[in-house]
């Protein structure tokens, strides 16, 4: 069973700034399968970026993924406002058939 | 438009059941399959089951395997989760989520559509 394990638990960052989350898996994986997904208080998620590094249709660029093997990264540019959220990584698997990471709660600092 | 609406969620007492539905709108849905997702509240989100486009593969979590059943009717657009035995610990939001799928020279897998979820509290 592959853990996605996700880090920091909560970072806190002003608008303007870089943000970089991590997600690491218990095992190898194939970047075809990792996904990262952001949610906001109240609302369903929304998928951000699949297969590691390809942009959702209306994601704005300023949103990128990468990373292989067992890491993992999203990676916000500058920070919006609207981009604090939780922020949860998946993975497309066998047994389970689908695992989340524990996500990353962004904070405004 | 992509849209998927649960309903038939509620508070229902330990060991009770219950029986969530989405509807789909706005794609074909007998080609995708189709998942729920839960989230407790203040927790994450934990995969619940997937059913592909024909019913023929069908996969549950460990924590609801004999208690829930996944089911889809294709005529009627719409995704079941049939809830057995309940435990409180199965009180969450639950979300149905269409798996998006594209190839190239692999395969990639992802849930790129979601309903607003639908609320279930099992609590005595």
């Amino acid at each position: 069973e592959i853990v996605l394990t996700q880090s920091p638990g909560t970072l806190s960052l002003s608008p303007g700034e870089r943000a970089t989350l991590s997600c690491r898996a218990s095992q190898s994986v194939s970047s075809s399968f990792l996904a990262w997904y952001q949610q906001k208080p109240g609302q369903a998620p929304r998928l951000l970026i699949y297969g590691a590094s390809s942009r959702a249709t209306g994601i704005p660029d300023r949103f990128s993924g990468s990373g292989s093997g067992t890491d993992f990264t999203l990676t916000i540019s500058r920070l919006e406002p609207e981009d604090f959220a939780v922020y949860y990584c998946q993975h497309y698997g066998s047994s389970p058939h689908y695992t989340f990471g524990q996500g990353t709660k962004l904070e405004i600092k | 438009e992509v849209q998927l609406v649960e309903s038939g969620g509620g508070l229902v007492q330990p060991g009770d059941s219950l029986r969530l539905s989405c509807a789909a709108s706005g794609f074909t849905f007998s080609s995708y399959s189709m998942n729920w997702v839960r989230q407790a509240p203040g927790k994450g989100l934990e995969w619940v089951s997937y059913i592909s486009s024909s019913s023929s593969t069908i996969y549950y979590a460990d924590s609801v395997k004999g208690r829930f059943t996944i089911s889809r009717d294709n005529a009627k657009n719409s995704l079941y989760l049939q809830m057995n035995s309940l435990r409180t610990e199965d009180t969450a939001v639950y979300y149905c989520a269409r798996e998006g799928y594209y190839y190239d020279s692999r395969a990639y897998y992802y849930f790129d559509y979601w309903g607003q979820g639908t609320l279930v509290t099992v609590s005595s």
